[in-house]
């Protein structure tokens, strides 16, 4: 069972492109988190989505950033017209199922190493 | 609005010495808390967990963890560091989505 994915591993865009990262969550997952991780500091939560819905998006960025989870395919995260300050590491996460419990765990990828230039 | 506090920064350790990485939070209820390793350009791995029950928890590679809920605390500890624990440890606290403290780099010197 391959854990969750998330491609690629390391981007590189210009002030002004767009960036586009997937995430495809482990076999099994239906819920997918987003977050950000700036120099130096924990992660930031950004959205949260279930298949074809978008469940928490508070943490997102109100312009430039959005995410989907269509009901075939990956998650993608969509950075739009990318600036400095959007250079981070992104990850994602899975879970069975939307609330913690005993038995459940979001599991990580390796994350989405962002820059900017 | 729920809160992490991993107070130190950076963390040095002998190998063989033990080690504590304290975690303070803020939360309305009875929070879930998590502790998470990172290591260098890697993702993060679950250390242990807490949901209610017993308040010392035990995790994989030999951590354990606390809870106080009189204190706010959830500290990480091991009793004895080995060099492949040098990393990044996060606390976190959340039902679903997670806030995270800023981490702990841990350094194990020989």
């Amino acid at each position: 069972n391959a854990g969750v994915m998330q491609n690629p591993r390391h981007l590189v865009r210009r002030r002004g492109q767009e960036a586009r990262l997937r995430c495809s969550p482990m076999k099994g997952h239906s819920h997918v988190y987003w977050y950000r991780q700036l120099p130096e500091e924990g992660l930031k939560f950004m959205v949260y989505l279930q298949k074809e819905n978008i469940i928490d998006e508070s943490g997102m960025p109100k312009e430039r950033f959005s995410a989907e989870f269509p009901k075939e395919g990956p998650s993608i995260l969509r950075i739009q017209q990318v600036v400095r300050g959007d250079s981070a590491a992104y990850f994602c996460a899975s879970s069975s199922e939307g609330d913690r419990t005993e038995n459940t765990e979001a599991f990580f990828g390796q994350g989405t190493r962002l820059t900017v230039v | 609005a729920q809160s992490v506090t991993q107070p130190d920064i950076h963390i040095t350790v002998s190998e063989g010495a033990s080690l504590e990485l304290r975690c303070n939070y803020s939360y309305g209820a009875t929070p879930y808390l998590f502790w998470y390793v990172q290591s260098p350009g890697q993702g993060l791995q679950l250390l242990l967990k807490y949901f209610s029950g017993d308040t010392l928890v035990q995790g994989i590679k030999g951590f354990e963890a606390e809870f106080k809920r009189s204190q706010s605390s959830f500290n990480l500890r091991k009793p004895s560091v080995h060099w492949s624990d040098a990393a990044e440890y996060f606390c976190a606290v959340g039902y679903s989505t997670l806030t995270f403290g800023k981490g702990t780099m841990l350094l194990v010197s020989p």
